[in-house]
């Protein structure tokens, strides 16, 4: 069964540097977002890609966010530079189909930051 | 605001036993609710999707029912298992192509 693919499963890192994270949706699928999970509550969504461009970025801190997917297939997640509050499961999830409808997002194992 | 709500925060009932767990959300107009099951330190497995024209979804021991007017979801979980031990999330969709969000969560567990 195709899964969404995410690297590296833990990060862990001092505050002020940078950190990058993967992720490659299941084949075919069109729309990509990337989660922030704080621990103890519901993930949050940071950035929502139709291919190659973004369509909602709107909670995306912007500061020291990055995100981008330059050929519409995987993805890359930057923070620069880290702060204490970044630690948290960064989860990617892709689905089938374009921005106008809502299929079932697959969600990756995510990658849990800790920022010290 | 557009808000999710999940009623209790955790949750222990012994094996066998039937449970619900709740979800509440501010605005009515939805476009679909879906029910997630997380794992400790994984991602998130979608259970049951239901669409705002519809009332309930079954899969297995799983059955999800959603009234609008009242802002309500429920996920009944029929002769539980440790097996089952996860948290389980809801998360609403308010526009066509709009983003998921989500309540805080249940912590599940079920004891042998």
């Amino acid at each position: 069964e195709a899964e969404v693919a995410q690297s590296p499963r833990y990060k862990i890192t001092e505050k002020s540097q940078a950190v990058a994270f993967w992720c490659d949706p299941i084949s075919g699928h069109a729309t990509l977002y990337w989660y922030r999970q704080i621990l103890g509550q519901g993930p949050e969504l940071l950035v929502q890609f139709q291919d190659e461009s973004v369509v909602d970025d709107s909670q995306l801190p912007k500061d020291r966010f990055s995100a981008e997917r330059l050929k519409g297939v995987d993805s890359t997640l930057k923070i620069q530079p880290a702060e204490l509050g970044d630690s948290a499961m960064y989860l990617c999830a892709s689905s089938l189909a374009g921005r106008f409808s809502t299929d079932t997002q697959y969600f990756g194992p995510g990658t849990r930051l800790t920022v010290l | 605001k557009q808000e999710v709500t999940q009623i209790p925060a955790a949750l222990s009932v012994p094996e066998g036993e039937n449970l619900v767990l709740n979800c509440s959300f501010t605005d009515s107009a939805i476009y679909n609710l879906q029910w997630f099951r997380q794992d400790p330190g994984k991602g998130l497995t979608s259970l049951l999707l239901i669409q705002s024209s519809q009332r309930e979804q079954t899969s297995g021991r799983l059955n999800a029912s959603l009234d609008k007017s009242s802002g309500r979801s429920t996920l009944y979980i029929a002769a539980s298992q440790p097996g089952d031990s996860a948290t389980y999330l809801c998360a609403v969709i308010y526009n066509q192509g709009g983003k998921l969000i989500f309540g805080q969560g249940t912590e599940l567990s079920v004891k042998p």
